[in-house]
């Protein structure tokens, strides 16, 4: 069975501009959530979406936006790019509601994202 | 806040050698903490550890949850050059709270 799948695998951006960021979860999964981690710390929370509803946000601004698909599919977008929004964005799948408790989550290869 | 602070930061050993990692967590609402492994991009899933599940053992690669102080270890035995990468605890509580991660290179 396919993994979680994100794309672009890379991408370069100049300030100002937005971006959008995809991610397919696992099969049979219907949570998604978003993580940024930037270069030496550990991933930080920015979204989980369950059946088309978002279940949780991070301290993230509302520069940062995400929506679910009826195929459980997502997308994270990103407006007026800052310099400091360079980072690896992952996208994660499990298959329960609300958090992840009790539910294995698998992460996606990432998009590495660069502003300049 | 909510934070998860993991020790050592980095560790250099040879293989062969036994290590242990730790994880301790201050987060209201405790749900489930997680280990995972990360070598290149995407963190890979280890362990989940929850109130039910305070003690898990895959191969060489073992870990236990302490409730009462707040803390888990990741144990691994007989390390090989594979081992190495950064070893990424999680704690789930209102939402998924990472570590900084330890930072594990084992030489040959």
């Amino acid at each position: 069975d396919a993994g979680v799948t994100q794309s672009p695998t890379h991408l370069i951006k100049t300030r100002g501009q937005h971006v959008t960021l995809r991610c397919s979860p696992i099969s049979g999964h219907k949570s998604v959530s978003w993580y940024q981690q930037v270069l030496g710390q550990g991933p930080q929370f920015i979204f989980q979406y369950y059946e088309k509803e978002e279940r949780g946000r991070g301290n993230f601004p509302d520069r940062f936006s995400a929506r679910q698909f009826p195929n459980y599919s997502s997308e994270l977008n990103v407006n007026a790019l800052l310099l400091g929004d360079s980072a690896l964005y992952l996208c994660a799948s499990h298959s329960g509601a609300g958090g992840p408790a009790g539910y294995e989550q698998y992460f996606g290869p990432g998009t590495r994202l660069t502003v300049t | 806040e909510d934070k998860v602070v993991q020790s050592p930061l980095s560790l250099v050993v040879h293989e062969g050698d036994t290590v242990t990692l730790n994880c301790s967590y201050e987060v209201t609402n405790f749900r489930s903490l997680l280990w995972y492994k990360q070598e290149k991009k995407a963190p890979t899933f280890l362990f989940m550890l929850t109130s039910s599940g305070i003690e898990k053992k895959s191969g060489r690669l073992s870990s236990i949850l302490d409730k009462k102080e707040l803390s888990s270890i990741l144990n691994i035995t007989a390390t090989q050059t594979g081992d190495s990468a950064i070893y990424l605890c999680a704690v789930e509580a209102y939402d998924m709270r990472f570590g900084a991660g330890t930072r594990l290179t084992v030489k040959p």
